[in-house]
């Protein structure tokens, strides 16, 4: 079975500090992505990746960076977090170009105050 | 651009009810269509999906039937449980292609919430 997996399920962060989210996935998966969902708003997409450090903008990158230095691994950096910043951040992975079926992580839950 | 619009939630049924979750979309050419479901606490799974017209995408009791003629992708189940308690998204992402793009992007309507009570 495919497994992605995210470091936290939930964390709560100060306004201004500098916030990492890991995802892993264990499937040698080539596309990788961050969404936030938000209430009445569902999925956003907010960078994803198809290959190691290659990355594209989604519909809401701003405020947001990522990283892909490993083929397993994707990291979402909140430079500096703000209080809009707060939701639920799914990852998720597919294994080729052109397959839409996505494997999601459980999500973290992140709280800035 | 492309877009998904899902029947406004919460929806809440009695066990053993007919469950109907609307789906229509908007997109260019012939998109493929899925619906995924997240249970409480967990990721969104994929539940079902059709890739070209008149295809019907099945599980677990569900079902979902795409209409080109309506551009629809409604979900459907005869008998409802409390386990099937959970959000449900309609997704669709763009026919597979040489224009298809650098990565497999999927646009996602806003979930509908179903509550399902003894």
């Amino acid at each position: 079975d495919v497994k992605v997996t995210q470091s936290s399920r939930y964390l709560v962060k100060r306004t201004g500090e500098k916030v990492f989210l890991e995802c892993v996935q264990d499937m040698d998966h080539e596309n990788m992505f961050w969404y936030r969902q938000d209430p009445g708003l569902g999925l956003r997409l907010i960078y994803f990746s198809y290959d190691v450090k290659m990355k594209e903008k989604g519909d809401i990158p701003e405020g947001y960076s990522v990283s892909r230095e490993k083929k397993e691994r994707f990291s979402l950096i909140l430079e500096s977090a703000s209080t809009n910043q707060t939701s639920m951040y799914l990852c998720a992975s597919t294994p080729e170009l052109g397959v839409y079926e996505q494997y999601f992580g459980p999500g973290t839950r992140l709280t800035v105050t | 651009g492309d877009s998904v619009t899902q029947m406004e939630g919460p929806v809440t049924l009695s066990e053993e009810a007919f469950l109907t979750i609307n789906c229509t979309y908007t997109a260019t050419g012939y998109p493929s269509l899925f619906w995924y479901v997240q249970y409480p606490g967990e990721g969104l799974q994929l539940l079902l999906k059709a890739t070209k017209a008149d295809d019907k995408g099945s599980n677990k009791g569900f079902e979902a039937t795409y209409r080109k003629e309506t551009t629809s992708f409604h979900l459907e189940k005869g008998s409802v449980q409390v386990s099937d308690s959970a959000v449900y998204f309609c997704a669709l992402g763009p026919r597979k292609g040489p224009n298809t793009g650098t990565a497999s992007k999927l646009t996602f309507g806003t979930g509908t919430r179903l509550q399902v009570t003894l």
